[in-house]
């Protein structure tokens, strides 16, 4: 089974802190991808990935960035955090190319909160 | 950036129904697939249309891909307990490149009361 695990569940912030998300996938997939996930809003892509040490702005990548140093790890980057960044932010990963039909596997989440 | 919208955005219905949502879009779409999210986890992948018209069937869930390809359904017969969740449609545009990205809509929350 294809496992995509993200670092925290749950994580608690505070104003102007850097805030590291770490996510790593265990099929060696070429792709990997950052949303968040906000009621009435739906998924929004920030940022993916399509090959180790490659980046690709997505709609919202504003305050944020990524580093991709290995295949199977993606991690996403809180420079600064503000309170309109607390969300759910989900990582996935892809096989093939990045704009194939293949499924995107999720991992569970994680709840940011920014006090 | 294209827009999938997603009807009704809420849905509570009884154990033993049948529903149908909906993905609706202006633009013509290579593929879309249907994902599931259950709370606390992330989505999973329920089918992908790729061929205008294309109907699929995963149980009791039918999905139809529209003949020109902006728009699809979901219908659930006898719908369960098991079946609430959130869903997702996700479509990618025509004539992208090899890095193209998948757009979601904003999803249905499904509520089967038993």
């Amino acid at each position: 089974d294809v496992k995509v695990t993200q670092s925290s569940r749950y994580l608690v912030k505070r104003t102007g802190e850097k805030v590291f998300l770490e996510c790593v996938q265990d099929m060696d997939h070429e792709n990997m991808f950052w949303y968040r996930q906000d009621p009435g809003l739906g998924l929004r892509l920030i940022y993916f990935s399509y090959d180790v040490k490659m980046k690709e702005k997505g709609d919202i990548p504003e305050g944020y960035s990524v580093s991709r140093e290995k295949k199977e790890r993606f991690s996403l980057i809180l420079e600064s955090a503000s309170t309109n960044q607390t969300s759910m932010y989900l990582c996935a990963s892809k096989p093939g190319l990045a704009g194939g039909y293949n499924e995107q596997f999720f991992g569970p989440g994680t709840r940011l909160t920014v006090l | 950036t294209q827009l999938l919208e997603q009807s009704p955005q809420f849905l509570s219905i009884q154990e033993g129904e049948n529903l149908t949502v909906y993905c609706n879009s202006s633009s013509v779409f290579s593929s879309l697939q249907w994902y599931r999210q259950e709370p606390g986890e992330g989505p999973v992948l329920l089918v992908t249309v790729v061929t205008g018209g294309e109907v699929k069937k995963l149980k009791r869930l039918t999905f139809q891909f529209g003949d020109a390809r902006k728009d699809s359904s979901l219908h659930i017969t006898a719908a369960q307990p098991g079946d609430t969740g959130l869903y997702l449609c996700a479509a990618r545009s025509l004539g992208t490149g090899a890095n193209s990205k998948l757009t979601f809509g904003k999803g249905i929350t499904l509520s089967v009361r038993p």
